[in-house]
């Protein structure tokens, strides 16, 4: 069985661009969850999708938005990219309503 | 409030050591993880409780859900344990994980 899976691994882009990152979720998991690690920091919680719905979101400004489409999979749009947006960005999937999570290998996001 | 604290921040071992590691949060809480992550950020789950005890290979995680506190224990410790070890936390009644801020473990040869 394949696990999370993200794409791309790395990606740069130049300030006040747009990038989108990809996470597939584990077979028969309904939730997705995005977290960003950035520089010198903790994971912090960005943003929780549940059967296709944002169901909670972090303390993030709106730039950060994304979706979940009906195969469950989701994507992460960051709109006008800022240097501090440099991160690692991690997803996660699990059933609705499990306590177990299982991680996806992160996209490496660069802003120059 | 929701809070994660690991302790130490830094660990630096001798290859053989015996390793602990803690995590101690705040309030009830439905599962906790434990993650390793290797230089470059890739990030692989070790193990996930609710109570007691679990062994994987030279990794054990135990937790005390009274003490609300948790411990990942390394036994033999090998340079290639170098990592940053992370306790993530699902607290009762919310979905997302509150992260620990992670302890940077050195294993010297």
């Amino acid at each position: 069985e394949a696990g999370v899976t993200q794409s791309p691994t790395h990606l740069i882009k130049t300030r006040g661009q747009q990038a989108t990152l990809r996470c597939s979720p584990i077979s028969g998991h309904t939730s997705v969850y995005w977290y960003q690690q950035a520089l010198g920091l903790g994971l912090q919680f960005l943003l929780w999708y549940d059967e296709g719905e944002e169901r909670n979101r972090g303390n993030f400004p709106p730039r950060f938005s994304g979706r979940q489409f009906p195969n469950y999979s989701s994507e992460l749009n960051v709109n006008a990219l800022e240097l501090e947006d440099s991160a690692l960005y991690l997803c996660a999937s699990s059933r609705r309503g499990a306590a177990e999570a299982f991680f996806g290998q992160g996209t490496r996001l660069t802003v120059v | 409030k929701n809070e994660v604290e690991q302790s130490p921040q830094n660990l630096t071992a001798q290859e053989g050591e015996f390793i602990t590691i803690n995590c101690s949060y705040s309030v009830g809480i439905s599962a906790l993880h434990w993650l390793q992550q290797h230089p470059g950020g890739g990030i692989v789950s070790l193990f996930m409780l609710s109570s007691g005890k679990k062994k994987h290979g030279r990794l054990i995680a135990t937790i005390n859900i009274q003490e609300k506190h948790s411990s990942l224990h390394i036994t033999a410790s090998h340079p290639r344990d170098s990592a940053v070890y992370i306790c993530a936390v699902r607290f009762q009644g919310a979905q997302k994980l509150v992260f620990g801020q992670g302890t940077r473990l050195t294993i010297n040869p």
